[in-house]
């Protein structure tokens, strides 16, 4: 069974630009959440997507955000970069509520 | 971002020791997790508790869900040099969809 797949997975933007990552989850799974890793702030919830519906939100601005698609498969945006955005974002797949969730290896962003 | 108070945030140890590390929360949580991640990789599930009190093993590792349900420790018995890594634990509130609240982690360093 394939695991969680990110694309891409790394990336280098200049402040002002836009990026969108990809997140297909494990085969089954209707459940994607995402998550920003930085060495300051550790690991912080974004959103979370179920059915191609937001079910959560965490407390990012609105630059951030994202949609699911029928497949389950997962973008993120985010608008207008700026250089604090750099950090590893992680995409995490899942079932219904309450199940063990499975991290893919993340999209490591670069703002200059 | 509100993280779960994880402790203790570094340790080096010798080969063979055994290792604990807490979690505590003043929120309530229904599901704890245990993460390990690895530079360059994003985090790989190593338990899930599911129960309050509840007492699971996975090989070498031994975790609990804490009665109160605000608290969780991770256990790892034997440690080998494979285990330096990065581990997380991770909440899941009531309600909350897949959304998981991660502690600060803690980092592992094991001297051959």
């Amino acid at each position: 069974k394939a695991g969680v797949t990110q694309t891409p997975r790394y990336l280098i933007k200049t402040r002002g630009q836009q990026v969108t990552l990809s997140c297909s989850p494990i085969s089954g799974h209707r459940s994607v959440s995402w998550y920003q890793q930085t060495p300051g702030q550790g690991l912080q919830f974004l959103f979370e997507y179920f059915s191609e519906t937001q079910r959560n939100k965490g407390n990012f601005p609105g630059r951030f955000s994202g949609r699911q698609f029928s497949n389950s498969r997962s973008e993120m945006n985010v608008s207008t970069l700026e250089l604090g955005d750099s950090a590893l974002y992680l995409c995490a797949s899942g079932g219904l509520a309450g199940e063990t969730q499975y991290f893919g290896p993340g999209t490591r962003l670069l703002v200059l | 971002g509100q993280q779960l108070n994880q402790s203790p945030q570094s340790m080096f140890i010798q080969e063979g020791e055994d290792v604990s590390m807490n979690c505590t929360s003043s929120s309530i949580f229904n599901t704890w997790l245990w993460y390990k991640q690895e530079p360059g990789e994003g985090p790989v599930l190593l338990i899930a508790l599911y129960k309050a009190g509840e007492l699971t093993s996975n090989g070498r590792l031994t975790a609990q869900f804490g009665i109160t349900r605000k608290d969780s420790f991770l256990n790892i018995s034997a440690s080998i040099p494979s285990d330096v890594g990065i581990y997380f634990c991770a909440g899941r509130g009531n309600n909350a969809g897949n959304m998981l609240t991660f502690g600060g982690g803690t980092r592992l360093m094991v001297k051959p």
